[in-house]
């Protein structure tokens, strides 16, 4: 199984500054036959949903502020908020869907400082 | 509009059984792999379970946790996504999502039915 190993656990950042939050794979998840990493990014609050914000490691789903962005290739990768509002207070989730067990990161817990 | 919805979930008691059901619209369900995956009340996310297009051979591949209990089918005809759970325990408790990957837009979810198993 891939292990995803999601850093760190939880941070406090002010608004306005930056979060960056990293995603490291056991194994890559990037498909060499079409050069694309299967490697997803998604923001979670109290009861509901994952919501989907970075696919493919670096595309950002429509309407997703652009102040989320996805980076990284192969077994590396980040989320990075770059100025942080009062509504990206959640849990952050990373998940590797390139090979059975889908695997997920263990959270990043984000709060306001 | 791409649409999975979830049902089937509620109370059931330990060993108990429960089947639930994954309703899909706006794609081409008969071409979509399909996957379960579980929250636990304040845990991460756990995939459960994936099944294959009748094309591919409509084969299901479960985790170790549930193999042997629970058992994922499918009908084409109405687009529908089934997790059949037997032998249920307390730790099956979970917001129980199915999910599946577009090449396009990459991963998509449904926004889960709850499952309790308690005595």
């Amino acid at each position: 199984d891939t292990v995803m190993t999601q850093s760190p656990g939880s941070l406090a950042v002010s608004l306005g500054e930056r979060a960056t939050i990293n995603c490291e794979s056991s194994q890559t998840v990037l498909y060499s036959s079409n050069n694309r990493n299967y490697l997803a990014w998604y923001q979670q609050k109290p009861g509901q949903p994952p919501k989907l914000l970075i696919s493919w490691a670096s595309t950002r789903e429509s309407g997703v502020p652009d102040r989320f962005s996805g980076s990284g290739s192969g077994t590396d990768f980040t989320l990075t908020i770059s100025s942080l509002q009062a509504d990206d207070a959640a849990v952050y989730y990373c998940h590797q869907y390139y090979s059975i067990p889908f695997t997920f990161g263990g959270g990043t817990k984000v709060e306001i400082k | 509009e791409v649409q999975l919805v979830e049902s089937g979930g509620g109370l059931v008691k330990p060993g108990g059984s429960l089947r639930l059901s994954c309703a899909a619209s706006g794609f081409s369900f008969s071409d979509a792999w399909m996957n379960w995956v579980r929250q636990a009340p304040g845990k991460g996310l756990e995939w459960v379970g994936r099944i294959k297009t009748i094309t591919d051979g409509g084969t299901a591949d479960s985790a170790a946790p549930v193999k042997g209990r629970f058992t994922l089918s499918r009908d084409d005809s109405k687009n529908m996504l089934y997790l059949q759970m037997s032998s249920l325990k307390t730790e099956d408790t979970a917001v129980y999502y199915c999910l599946t990957v577009f090449e396009t837009t990459g991963p998509f979810w449904g926004r889960g039915t709850t499952v309790t198993v308690s005595s």
